[in-house]
């Protein structure tokens, strides 16, 4: 099966502008998690989706950034405006359902912000 | 690609050895707990999993041990290979099966360093 596509994979902007990432998971899954991955941590969870509606949104910096996946099927983050700290790479993830499931992640989008 | 193990702890071992990372956990309601390998410039990918009913699990050249008591969790790799240089990440996970969404927490990962 095609895996989790992500994209740009890297994109360089000033502070206080905006960007945007996109995702589409694997053909089928239900749930579809953006992490963001600074550099020397472990992925922490922004936000969740199973189908289109978000089930967590808890560690989402609602002031700056936006995440939608309005068919249920592909998503975009959002950030504007960047601040220095967002630094950081933006994973995208999918699994089947709810339930215990393995989440495949896909390559990750590489912001930078000057 | 940056390394996404610049400021993590680092395990190097030489090729052919075994390794053993460690991971504690913080939540007591976790039930299911998942390793993940993350080479440089890729997303993390799924090595092994195992829930909380059982102490250990088995897959091709890794084990994982799991002691609810102290809230630890290992990942042991047999023969260790170059290929299996990377990032490894533990992550938690409550009841998969209450009936409720999967929200799966990540450690802060070892760095692995296999020498040849």
């Amino acid at each position: 099966e095609a895996g989790v596509a992500q994209s740009p994979r890297y994109k360089i902007i000033e502070k206080r502008q905006s960007v945007a990432f996109w995702c589409n998971p694997i053909s089928g899954h239900a749930t579809l998690y953006w992490y963001q991955q600074i550099l020397g941590q472990g992925p922490k969870l922004l936000i969740q989706f199973q189908n289109n509606g978000v089930v967590d949104d808890s560690q989402l910096p609602k002031d700056r950034f936006s995440a939608e996946r309005l068919k249920g099927v592909d998503s975009t983050l959002k950030i504007q405006p960047a601040k220095l700290e967002d630094s950081a790479v933006y994973l995208c993830a999918s699994s089947r359902g709810a339930g215990a499931n393995v989440l495949t992640f896909g390559a990750g989008s590489r912001l930078t912000v000057l | 690609g940056e390394s996404v193990g610049l400021h993590l702890p680092t395990l190097s071992v030489q090729e052919g050895d075994n390794s053993i990372i460690n991971c504690a956990y913080s939540n007591s309601a976790s039930d299911y707990f998942i390793w993940y390998k993350q080479e440089s410039g890729k997303g993390p990918q799924f090595i092994i999993d195992i829930r909380s009913n059982m102490d250990k699990r088995q897959g091709q050249r890794v084990t994982v041990l799991l002691n609810k008591t102290v809230k630890h969790l290992s990942l042991q790799i047999a023969a260790t290979q170059p290929g299996d240089s990377a990032v490894y990440f533990c992550a938690e996970s409550p009841n998969p099966n209450s009936g409720g969404y999967q929200k799966v927490t990540f450690g802060t990962g070892t760095k692995l360093q296999v020498i040849p």
